[in-house]
């Protein structure tokens, strides 16, 4: 069975700082997807970042960036130029092409400290 | 394009009563997914439809249940609650094309069993 570990419970990082939060997962497929969602205090969860499993260059959307490790199973955010408004829950997904079920790590909550 | 919609918002009950949440996804979206988010598993999922089928189904006991209308709107029903089903009950959709690979969540309705 498919697995997603966000070993950091919680992280805090300085105004206008980087923060790399860590995900790692388990899987024996080839063809996937990989999610960064965000979840501020008002619950509403949205997308940050998708990538491709079969894509070796890593997703950018614009102060957020992934970096894909497939062999080694790792799909960590890069956040830069840290914003208050970047506070929130982040939580890494996984999704095997073949199917609609998601499997969500159980988060990491950020804190962005003034 | 207005995003998912969950009604209510908010639902208090007692244990051994019954629930129904409703969901109604982004116009298009034929997809819909429901999920289960407390403190301290993290999001599981629940299951999800697609054209009024399940598609895909989780671990959960029979006492959760769905089902699908053909609009796409879809209802979530647990029933004999138990004080352990209080969480956010998140419901999310996805569209086609490259919106096929993206879920786009709700604001979720947050459950109490007393």
């Amino acid at each position: 069975a498919q697995t997603v570990t966000q070993s950091q419970p919680e992280m805090s990082v300085q105004e206008a700082e980087t923060v790399t939060l860590s995900c790692t997962y388990d899987t024996s497929e080839s063809d996937y997807y990989l999610f960064w969602y965000k979840q501020p205090p008002s619950r509403q969860m949205i997308l940050v970042i998708r990538q491709e499993a079969y894509k070796q260059q890593n997703a950018t959307e614009n102060r957020f960036s992934v970096n894909f490790q497939k062999a080694a199973k790792s799909f960590s955010l890069k956040i830069s130029d840290s914003q208050l408004g970047d506070a929130a829950m982040y939580f890494c997904a996984y999704r095997h092409w073949g199917t609609y079920k998601y499997i969500f790590g159980t988060g990491t909550r950020l804190k962005v400290l003034a | 394009k207005a995003g998912v919609t969950q009604t209510p918002r908010y639902l208090i009950k007692t244990r051994g009563q019954q629930v129904t949440l409703s969901c109604s996804p982004i116009s298009g979206h034929r997809s819909v997914s429901w999920y289960q988010q407390t403190p301290g598993q993290g999001l599981q999922f629940l299951f999800e439809y697609f054209s009024e089928t399940q598609r895909n189904k989780g671990n959960f006991p029979g006492r959760f249940s769905g089902r699908q209308f053909s609009n796409s709107r879809s209802e979530m029903n647990v029933s004999t609650l138990e004080l352990g089903d209080s969480a956010l009950y998140l419901c999310a959709s996805s569209g086609t094309g490259r919106d096929t690979d993206t879920q786009y969540f709700g604001p979720g309705t947050r459950l109490t069993v007393l």
